[in-house]
Protein backbone atom coordinates (compact mmCIF):
# COMPACT_ATOMS: atom_id res chain seq x y z
CA UNK A 1 0.00 0.00 0.00
CA UNK A 2 1.49 3.63 -1.01
CA UNK A 3 2.78 5.18 2.11
CA UNK A 4 3.92 8.73 3.19
CA UNK A 5 5.38 9.12 6.53
CA UNK A 6 6.09 12.47 8.07
CA UNK A 7 8.51 13.10 11.43
CA UNK A 8 8.50 14.33 13.83
CA UNK A 9 5.00 14.99 14.38
CA UNK A 10 6.06 18.42 16.08
CA UNK A 11 8.81 20.27 16.47
CA UNK A 12 9.74 23.35 18.73
CA UNK A 13 12.88 25.38 17.60
CA UNK A 14 14.40 28.95 19.02
CA UNK A 15 14.85 31.83 16.00
CA UNK A 16 18.03 30.84 14.16
CA UNK A 17 18.37 27.51 15.65
CA UNK A 18 18.31 25.55 12.24
CA UNK A 19 16.85 21.63 11.40
CA UNK A 20 15.07 18.96 9.22
CA UNK A 21 12.07 17.64 8.41
CA UNK A 22 11.66 13.75 7.67
CA UNK A 23 9.44 12.74 4.55
CA UNK A 24 9.99 8.86 3.97
CA UNK A 25 7.88 7.00 1.44
CA UNK A 26 6.37 3.95 -0.13
CA UNK A 27 4.88 4.99 -3.34
CA UNK A 28 4.69 2.66 -6.33
CA UNK A 29 5.81 4.68 -9.41
CA UNK A 30 6.54 7.67 -7.75
CA UNK A 31 5.55 10.62 -10.35
CA UNK A 32 6.94 13.46 -7.94
CA UNK A 33 7.04 14.79 -4.20
CA UNK A 34 5.52 17.53 -3.00
CA UNK A 35 5.75 19.99 -0.36
CA UNK A 36 3.06 22.45 0.92
CA UNK A 37 2.80 24.25 3.99
CA UNK A 38 -0.48 24.58 6.17
CA UNK A 39 -1.22 27.74 8.31
CA UNK A 40 -3.80 27.36 10.88
CA UNK A 41 -7.68 27.54 9.37
CA UNK A 42 -6.05 27.73 5.94
CA UNK A 43 -5.55 25.82 2.84
CA UNK A 44 -2.17 24.29 2.15
CA UNK A 45 0.07 26.11 0.20
CA UNK A 46 2.13 24.64 -2.47
CA UNK A 47 6.15 24.88 -2.03
CA UNK A 48 8.13 22.05 -4.32
CA UNK A 49 8.10 19.76 -6.19
CA UNK A 50 10.65 16.98 -6.11
CA UNK A 51 11.25 14.74 -9.13
CA UNK A 52 13.92 12.27 -9.15
CA UNK A 53 16.56 10.92 -6.61
CA UNK A 54 19.24 13.53 -6.30
CA UNK A 55 17.07 17.01 -6.48
CA UNK A 56 17.56 19.72 -4.71
CA UNK A 57 15.11 22.85 -4.47
CA UNK A 58 15.15 26.13 -2.17
CA UNK A 59 13.02 28.98 -1.58
CA UNK A 60 14.27 31.17 1.41
CA UNK A 61 15.12 29.34 4.40
CA UNK A 62 14.09 26.23 2.87
CA UNK A 63 15.62 23.91 1.12
CA UNK A 64 14.02 20.09 -0.38
CA UNK A 65 15.72 17.47 -1.16
CA UNK A 66 15.26 14.00 -2.75
CA UNK A 67 16.50 10.38 -2.18
CA UNK A 68 15.05 7.14 -3.52
CA UNK A 69 13.51 6.32 -0.40
CA UNK A 70 12.78 9.72 1.63
CA UNK A 71 12.68 13.79 1.14
CA UNK A 72 14.09 16.21 3.79
CA UNK A 73 13.13 19.84 4.32
CA UNK A 74 15.90 21.63 5.51
CA UNK A 75 14.98 24.95 7.57
CA UNK A 76 17.90 27.32 7.97
CA UNK A 77 17.84 30.18 10.79
CA UNK A 78 14.17 30.11 10.75
CA UNK A 79 12.22 32.40 11.86
CA UNK A 80 8.52 32.76 13.95
CA UNK A 81 7.04 33.24 10.67
CA UNK A 82 8.36 29.84 9.48
CA UNK A 83 6.16 28.39 11.98
CA UNK A 84 2.99 26.29 10.40
CA UNK A 85 2.69 22.46 9.42
CA UNK A 86 4.50 21.03 6.51
CA UNK A 87 3.14 18.28 4.59
CA UNK A 88 4.51 16.00 2.17
CA UNK A 89 2.67 14.13 -0.61
CA UNK A 90 3.51 11.94 -3.38
CA UNK A 91 1.92 11.53 -6.78
CA UNK A 92 1.26 7.73 -7.12
CA UNK A 93 0.36 7.21 -11.04
CA UNK A 94 -1.06 10.45 -12.07
CA UNK A 95 -0.65 13.78 -10.50
CA UNK A 96 -4.55 13.61 -10.15
CA UNK A 97 -4.01 11.62 -6.54
CA UNK A 98 -1.78 13.01 -4.51
CA UNK A 99 -1.13 10.57 -1.03
CA UNK A 100 -0.58 12.94 1.79
CA UNK A 101 1.50 12.35 5.15
CA UNK A 102 0.21 13.64 8.43
CA UNK A 103 2.57 16.65 8.47
CA UNK A 104 5.29 17.73 10.91
CA UNK A 105 4.31 21.29 13.34
CA UNK A 106 7.15 23.58 12.91
CA UNK A 107 6.86 26.16 15.95
CA UNK A 108 9.76 29.01 15.43
CA UNK A 109 9.88 30.63 19.27
CA UNK A 110 11.73 34.19 19.31
CA UNK B 1 -6.60 37.20 -8.39
CA UNK B 2 -9.30 35.40 -6.79
CA UNK B 3 -8.19 32.05 -5.30
CA UNK B 4 -10.01 28.88 -4.50
CA UNK B 5 -13.22 29.84 -2.77
CA UNK B 6 -15.53 27.73 -0.67
CA UNK B 7 -18.86 27.46 1.17
CA UNK B 8 -20.01 27.28 3.69
CA UNK B 9 -17.04 27.79 6.02
CA UNK B 10 -18.66 25.95 8.64
CA UNK B 11 -21.94 23.71 8.59
CA UNK B 12 -23.39 21.69 11.45
CA UNK B 13 -25.27 18.50 10.35
CA UNK B 14 -26.72 15.60 12.20
CA UNK B 15 -26.54 12.12 12.17
CA UNK B 16 -27.85 10.41 9.09
CA UNK B 17 -28.48 14.53 6.86
CA UNK B 18 -26.90 15.56 4.14
CA UNK B 19 -24.17 18.10 3.50
CA UNK B 20 -23.86 19.98 0.52
CA UNK B 21 -20.25 21.83 -0.07
CA UNK B 22 -19.17 24.09 -2.95
CA UNK B 23 -16.32 25.25 -4.52
CA UNK B 24 -15.23 27.54 -7.02
CA UNK B 25 -11.76 27.22 -8.94
CA UNK B 26 -9.52 29.72 -10.41
CA UNK B 27 -10.26 31.53 -13.63
CA UNK B 28 -8.69 29.17 -16.26
CA UNK B 29 -8.63 25.98 -14.33
CA UNK B 30 -10.34 22.78 -15.36
CA UNK B 31 -9.61 20.49 -12.33
CA UNK B 32 -11.11 20.16 -9.21
CA UNK B 33 -10.43 17.93 -6.27
CA UNK B 34 -11.94 17.49 -3.37
CA UNK B 35 -9.62 16.08 0.00
CA UNK B 36 -11.03 15.44 3.40
CA UNK B 37 -8.74 16.17 6.23
CA UNK B 38 -9.87 14.69 9.77
CA UNK B 39 -8.18 15.65 12.97
CA UNK B 40 -4.49 14.14 13.34
CA UNK B 41 -4.81 12.63 10.46
CA UNK B 42 -3.11 13.81 6.83
CA UNK B 43 -5.43 15.08 3.84
CA UNK B 44 -7.25 12.37 1.81
CA UNK B 45 -8.12 12.09 -1.58
CA UNK B 46 -11.77 11.57 -1.88
CA UNK B 47 -12.59 13.29 -5.65
CA UNK B 48 -10.95 14.52 -8.98
CA UNK B 49 -13.11 16.20 -11.84
CA UNK B 50 -11.93 17.70 -14.46
CA UNK B 51 -13.95 19.01 -17.94
CA UNK B 52 -17.28 18.22 -16.06
CA UNK B 53 -16.38 14.30 -15.76
CA UNK B 54 -15.58 12.42 -12.57
CA UNK B 55 -11.81 11.26 -13.51
CA UNK B 56 -10.66 9.40 -10.09
CA UNK B 57 -11.92 8.87 -6.72
CA UNK B 58 -10.37 8.03 -3.35
CA UNK B 59 -11.19 4.95 -1.32
CA UNK B 60 -14.34 6.11 0.36
CA UNK B 61 -18.41 5.22 0.13
CA UNK B 62 -20.41 6.02 -2.93
CA UNK B 63 -22.31 7.94 -0.22
CA UNK B 64 -19.86 10.78 -0.86
CA UNK B 65 -20.56 12.44 -4.50
CA UNK B 66 -20.24 15.32 -6.42
CA UNK B 67 -20.06 17.14 -10.32
CA UNK B 68 -18.43 19.87 -11.60
CA UNK B 69 -20.89 22.37 -13.59
CA UNK B 70 -19.89 23.99 -16.88
CA UNK B 71 -18.38 26.79 -15.21
CA UNK B 72 -15.72 24.22 -13.58
CA UNK B 73 -17.14 25.05 -10.08
CA UNK B 74 -18.04 21.70 -8.00
CA UNK B 75 -19.85 20.52 -5.69
CA UNK B 76 -19.54 17.71 -3.24
CA UNK B 77 -22.54 15.90 -1.31
CA UNK B 78 -22.44 13.66 1.55
CA UNK B 79 -25.38 11.82 2.28
CA UNK B 80 -26.28 10.32 4.96
CA UNK B 81 -24.18 11.49 6.94
CA UNK B 82 -21.81 9.50 10.28
CA UNK B 83 -20.14 10.78 12.94
CA UNK B 84 -16.74 10.14 11.54
CA UNK B 85 -17.22 12.56 8.48
CA UNK B 86 -16.87 15.26 10.66
CA UNK B 87 -13.91 17.07 9.01
CA UNK B 88 -12.20 19.97 7.02
CA UNK B 89 -13.07 19.46 3.63
CA UNK B 90 -10.72 21.03 1.51
CA UNK B 91 -10.93 21.63 -2.56
CA UNK B 92 -7.85 22.43 -4.55
CA UNK B 93 -7.85 23.35 -8.41
CA UNK B 94 -5.25 23.02 -11.24
CA UNK B 95 -4.58 23.82 -14.59
CA UNK B 96 -6.79 21.04 -16.74
CA UNK B 97 -5.67 17.69 -17.20
CA UNK B 98 -3.41 15.66 -15.41
CA UNK B 99 -2.48 18.26 -13.47
CA UNK B 100 0.80 18.74 -11.83
CA UNK B 101 0.86 18.28 -8.05
CA UNK B 102 0.71 21.43 -7.74
CA UNK B 103 -2.39 22.00 -6.88
CA UNK B 104 -4.26 25.47 -5.11
CA UNK B 105 -6.25 25.01 -2.41
CA UNK B 106 -9.32 26.90 -0.86
CA UNK B 107 -9.45 27.58 2.98
CA UNK B 108 -11.67 24.19 3.44
CA UNK B 109 -15.55 23.68 4.54
CA UNK B 110 -15.45 22.61 8.28
CA UNK B 111 -18.53 19.75 8.64
CA UNK B 112 -19.46 18.93 11.74
CA UNK B 113 -21.61 15.95 12.30
CA UNK B 114 -23.85 15.91 15.96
Amino acid sequence: EDQVTQSPEALRLQEGESSSLNCSYTVSGLRGLFWYRQDPGKGPEFLFTLYSAGEEKEKERLKATLTKKESFLHITAPKPEDSATYLCAGAAGGYNKLIFGAGTRLAVHP
Amino acid sequence: EAGVTQSPTHLIKTRGQQATLRCSPISGHTSVYWYQQALGLGLQFLLWYDEGEERNRGNFPPRFSGRQFPNYSSELNVNALELEDSALYLCASSLGGQGAGELFFGEGSRLTVL
